[in-house]
Order: structure tokens, then sequence, then C-alpha cells
């Protein structure tokens, strides 16, 4: 069945980038569109954005254009999710989460709790 | 991209019917019908409760129903039960490969 494994927990400083990875299996990599979604402590969910593995096409929310990277390596089956200029505001778990097909989240991962702190 | 609307809570007695709303835009909501609810426990990650404004997944209890009428969606729990108890979500397709989610509604099994 499917899975996404995700890394585990960071600690950042403020100005700093984290990288999260999500590794995948119970399905055909490339077949398979993955979107990125975090929830601050609290708060509700929000929409990062979307990979595409089979052209690497990304699409990215706006506000989180010039400091948001998605990435994928075929060799491992592996999501990888990278934020740069870190803020306080960025702390969150964030989940990978399949693509239904209709444009929805079939399949989440655990979560990653990402602090951003001094 | 703003946020669609969630009622902050709901609450309801064991056996009864529930209903959360989900209000966007005609950009969102009423543009498309790609509208689908997730369920959250404390500490889980979120499940696919309901995609394409009323369809359910395999293994989704059928007391779980899903419509729309213009820029609203609604989710609706029939004979509520204990377990029921979560974070409700939904969320929109907002055209040009993006997508929204609503604030959340907390349900509460009284």
């Amino acid at each position: 069945q499917v899975h996404l494994v995700q890394s585990g927990a960071e600690v950042k400083k403020p100005g700093a980038s984290v990288k999260v990875s999500c590794r995948a299996s119970g399905f055909t990599f490339m077949d398979v569109y993955i979107h990125w979604v975090r929830q601050a402590p609290g708060q509700g969910l929000e929409w990062m954005g979307r990979i595409i593995p089979s052209s690497g096409a990304t699409s990215y929310a706006q506000k989180l254009q010039g400091r948001l990277t998605m990435a994928m390596d075929t060799s491992t089956s592996t999501h990888y999710m990278e934020l740069s200029s870190l803020r306080s505001e960025d702390t969150a778990v964030y989940y990978c989460a399949t693509d239904g097909g209709d444009h929805n989240f079939d399949y989440w991962g655990q979560g990653t709790l990402v602090t951003v702190s001094s | 991209q703003s946020a669609l609307t969630q009622p902050a809570s709901v609450s309801g007695s064991p056996g009864q019917s529930i209903t959360i709303s989900c209000t966007g835009t005609s950009s969102d909501v009423g543009g498309y019908d790609f509208v689908s609810w997730y369920q959250q426990h404390p500490g889980k990650a979120p499940k696919l409760l309901i995609y394409d404004v009323s369809e359910r997944p395999s293994g989704v209890s059928t007391r779980f129903s899903g419509s729309k009428s213009g820029s609203t969606a609604s989710l609706t729990i029939s004979g509520l039960q204990a377990e029921d108890e979560a974070d409700y979500y939904c969320c929109s397709y907002a055209g040009s490969d993006s997508w929204v989610f609503g604030g959340g509604t907390k349900l509460t099994a009284l």
C-alpha cells in the first residue's frame, strides 16, 4: 500500500534553511503528483506547493515564492521540500501528500515538525 | 489567496446529524467541483473524507456526505459518534495549479 515516510524533526535559527524529505513507496513514483502542506501550532492547514514527478514541474503558493523549492530523487523515490530564509512564522508541522488525481490529497506522510527559534 | 471560511466550532449529541459549511468565492469553491474534506485527530495527519464535492474514498463511512451550492460547500455527518470528534478542513482547487484550505472546524461530540 501507499506509504510516505518523512524525515525527523528539525530546529533551525531564523534566516537558515530547512530541507524535509518524503520517501514514497507502494505506487509508481513518476505517476503521482506530490503536494506539501503545513500546519502551524494550533492553526489550520496551508497548501504550500506541488511537484509533478514526470516533468519536474512545480507550482508554489504565492506567499512562499522565492523561498520554497521542491525537488525529487527518482533513484531513491524521495521527494524534498526546502524552505529558506526561515522566520518564526515558519514553525509548523510539514506534511507531504499524494495527489489523488482529482485535486485532492489522498495519502499523507506522518508530518515533520520544524521549529524556528533563536 | 484567502482561506475558505468555516465555522470555528460545531457540536452535536451522539446520533444527531451536523453540517459544517465552507464558503469561498467564484474563484475557488464556486468555480470548480474540486472540493475535498479532511478529518484530523489531535497529533495525527489529516485523512481524506470527501473529494469532488460529494465522492467518498473507499473505506470512508457512508455517514459522511458532501454537497455544494454556489460558493458554499457543506460536509454532513449523520449518526454522530464519539470518534467523530476531530478537526475538519475543507479544501478547494483555486485555479492556476493552486489550492486553498478552510480555517478548520472543531467538532465536539457532546
